[in-house]
């Protein structure tokens, strides 16, 4: 499983885009890069899921350049309530163990 | 649905006691998890299952047994508690998605449960 690297923490303001740059050196083809996020004294949750260029949801924008060693996290106009670890995990397709780092500590500020 | 439910949500324990985590899922997942996670860590495998009948071990499977007889339900057992094995337990249910990541290949979305809280003392 590719070992991925992101920042410790990241400090933004409200109605700020927080965008949370992750490193995977060593993806394989056959990888897929997933972003979770916990809120204190709960379980992760799905945020978004992508391959390769660019994937949009409703919650947040995941974009994959050429070479998918890296990927950005995008969260627009965050609020309060985006205050919360982000987990940037890669996996083999069909994969079901998911290795967890330590995450990125994003603190929104009024 | 309920989603992913753990039961209880706090536990203490003495050293040497056993116990069972409880999880269950009401959306027919067939992949199930257990994770701990230490403070300000993130999430290390336990053990997994991939349908009733079937389990693996993950990460860190040392004091910890699990069973799957039904696709609903996937107890941890904690078989001799130790201090070390304070921690906050996830379980989770994952369904696979054929995608157009890759070709024929299966991407997998995990829904965790709201946790369970143990200290061994």
């Amino acid at each position: 499983l590719a070992k991925t690297t992101q920042p410790i923490s990241m400090d933004s303001y409200e109605g700020q885009e927080v965008n949370i740059t992750c490193s995977h050196n060593n993806i394989a083809t056959n990888d897929y890069i997933t972003w979770y996020q916990q809120f204190p004294s709960q379980g992760p949750r799905f945020i978004i899921q992508g391959y390769k260029t660019k994937v949009t949801n409703e919650v947040a924008s995941l974009f994959i350049p050429a070479d998918r060693k890296s990927s950005t996290l995008s969260l627009p106009r965050v609020s309060l309530s985006d205050t919360a670890v982000y987990y940037c995990l890669v996996e083999e397709a069909a994969g079901n163990k998911l290795t967890f780092g330590g995450g990125t500590r994003v603190l929104v500020k009024p | 649905n309920a989603g992913v439910t753990q039961t209880p949500k706090f536990q203490v324990l003495k050293t040497g006691q056993s116990m069972t985590l409880q999880c269950a899922q009401d959306m027919n997942h067939e992949y199930m998890s257990w994770y701990r996670q230490d403070p300000g860590m993130g999430l290390r495998l336990i053990h997994y299952s991939v349908g009733a009948g079937i389990t693996d071990q993950g990460e860190v499977p040392n004091g910890y047994n699990v069973s799957r007889s039904t696709t609903e339900d996937f107890p941890l057992r904690l078989l001799s508690a130790a201090p070390s094995q304070t921690s906050v337990y996830f379980c989770a249910s994952s369904y696979s998605s054929r995608s157009g990541f890759v070709a024929g290949g299966e991407t997998m979305v995990q829904f965790f449960g709201p946790g369970t809280r143990l200290t061994v003392l």
